[in-house]
């Protein structure tokens, strides 16, 4: 267990609608960051998040938008759900941006199905 | 062309075997590199890191970087059934920034 949650771990969308998933970063990390994972392919990096300010951000649509909290938890929000939008979302935490040997931890994903 | 790019297998082998799974990377810059194991339904977990160029070695698993070539290697010394999963290569993005750029993985079949 990495102590990093997500929820929820599957969830059923219509094509057009919106989507918020939902992390809880480990105990003492401050930075959070989301990936897409699709089916046979490896995560794709989307934005991170460093003490609630969005840190860098991956080759995805505005409609992919999130948020930090104080207590650094984080939601990922997806507007106008398209059918390509379906495939586990992944969060990670850490502690810092990053850097040699500064591991990050994944939680074990929301599974998005757009139908 | 992708910034590291992994065969899917499936790569199916024997109990005890020694496993090689590969990836290759486009920007010779890069200087830091991970594998990742990602058990199914479960979110990936690192594996290594390796600085640099040459070997890295912890327990069964063996991390070599070969920077002329591009080239990036895990190989798995007495392969158990529990090292079924998909691996995962992945390079710092461009920027210098730590954050990992992932392949597509390759999917190990360990069969007793």
């Amino acid at each position: 267990e990495t102590g990093v949650t997500q929820s929820p771990t599957h969830l059923i969308k219509t094509r057009g609608q919106q989507v918020t998933l939902r992390c809880s970063s480990q105990s003492g990390h401050n930075t959070v960051s989301w990936y897409q994972q699709a089916l046979g392919q490896g995560p794709q990096f989307i934005f991170q998040y460093y003490r609630e300010e969005e840190n860098g951000r991956g080759n995805f649509p505005p409609r992919f938008s999130g948020l930090q909290f104080p207590n650094y938890s984080s939601e990922l929000n997806v507007n106008a759900l398209e059918l390509d939008d379906s495939a586990l979302y992944l969060c990670a935490s850490s502690f810092g941006t990053g850097g040699l040997g500064n591991t990050i931890y994944f939680g074990e994903g929301s599974w998005l199905t757009v139908v | 062309q992708k910034e590291v790019e992994q065969d899917p297998g499936p790569l199916s082998v024997p109990e005890g075997a020694i496993v090689s799974l590969n990836c290759t990377y486009s920007n010779s810059a890069f200087q830091y590199f991970m594998w990742y194991r990602q058990y199914s339904r479960k979110g990936p977990e690192l594996l290594m890191y390796t600085y640099s160029s040459g070997n890295k070695e912890d327990g069964r698993f063996t991390a070599q970087v070969d920077k002329s070539s591009k080239y990036i290697s895990l190989f798995i010394r007495d392969s158990q059934p529990s090292d079924s999963a998909t691996y995962l290569c992945a390079i710092p993005s461009s920027g210098g920034s730590y954050i990992p750029t992932f392949g597509r993985g390759t999917s190990l079949i360990v069969h007793p």
